[in-house]
């Protein structure tokens, strides 16, 4: 099956640092998604990209789709407090209603 | 703001039991899911239902599984003989038919313990 790996697993950062992790594919991605899981609640969407290459903001968010389709990125700047949580990327295909999920990257932020 | 609810918050049942998570979509929705997510890994897809049928479905989503939209507002998954493994959070999503896939709301799911 479809594989996501993100890196890194996990990240102690200080407040007011830039965040950057990434996730790669096995296969090819039309859509790639990028959600932010809080602790007992479901994935709230961030960012969602169609195109190869694409570059997109949401406030301190920038999120890329990679030009080969296999991989993309998600960058924080500016972290603050309320940025912990657990980030996943996910892909999704034309025609297909499944979204396949990352192994996520845990953000924590040091006092 | 619109949202999608879940109950029970957490549901303990021995293994071997039948279990139904319910699911309330929000209102005008008219795809909707079924993700699960063992404690500390991925989430993981498990079905898509539209049009009163089964879209799409995963592997993890075999015989012992099954979905239902008894009412105008509910969608429930049934597991009929709970096996620890099954132990997990259960998401149920829903999105609207004009959005495209990324317009799945994530409900804040049901944990599921099986002892």
């Amino acid at each position: 099956g479809q594989q996501l790996n993100q890196s890194p697993q996990s990240m102690f950062i200080q407040e007011g640092e830039d965040v950057s992790m990434n996730c790669t594919s096995s296969s090819i991605f039309n859509t790639w998604l990028w959600y932010k899981q809080d602790p007992g609640e479901g994935p709230v969407l961030l960012i969602a990209l169609y195109k190869a290459g694409e570059l997109t903001s949401n406030g301190r968010l920038t999120a890329q789709f990679g030009i080969t389709r296999k991989d993309s990125f998600l960058n924080i700047s500016a972290s603050i407090p309320s940025d912990v949580g657990i980030y996943f990327c996910a892909g999704a295909n034309f025609g297909n209603e499944k979204l396949t999920f990352g192994t996520g990257t845990r953000l924590t932020i040091i006092p | 703001e619109p949202e999608v609810t879940q109950t029970p918050s957490h549901q303990v049942t021995q293994m071997g039991q039948e279990v139904i998570l319910r699911c309330v979509p929000i209102s005008n929705h008219l795809y909707f899911y079924w993700y699960r997510q063992i404690l500390g890994q991925k989430v993981e897809f498990l079905v898509s239902f539209y049009n009163n049928e089964i879209s799409e479905k995963s592997e993890i989503f075999d015989d012992q599984f099954s979905v239902e939209r008894p009412d105008g507002s509910n969608f429930t998954l049934k597991i009929r003989s709970t096996k620890l493994e099954d132990s997990a959070m259960y998401f149920c999503a829903s999105r609207a038919r004009t959005s495209g896939v990324h317009g799945q709301f994530f409900g804040p799911g049901t944990r599921l313990t099986v002892l």
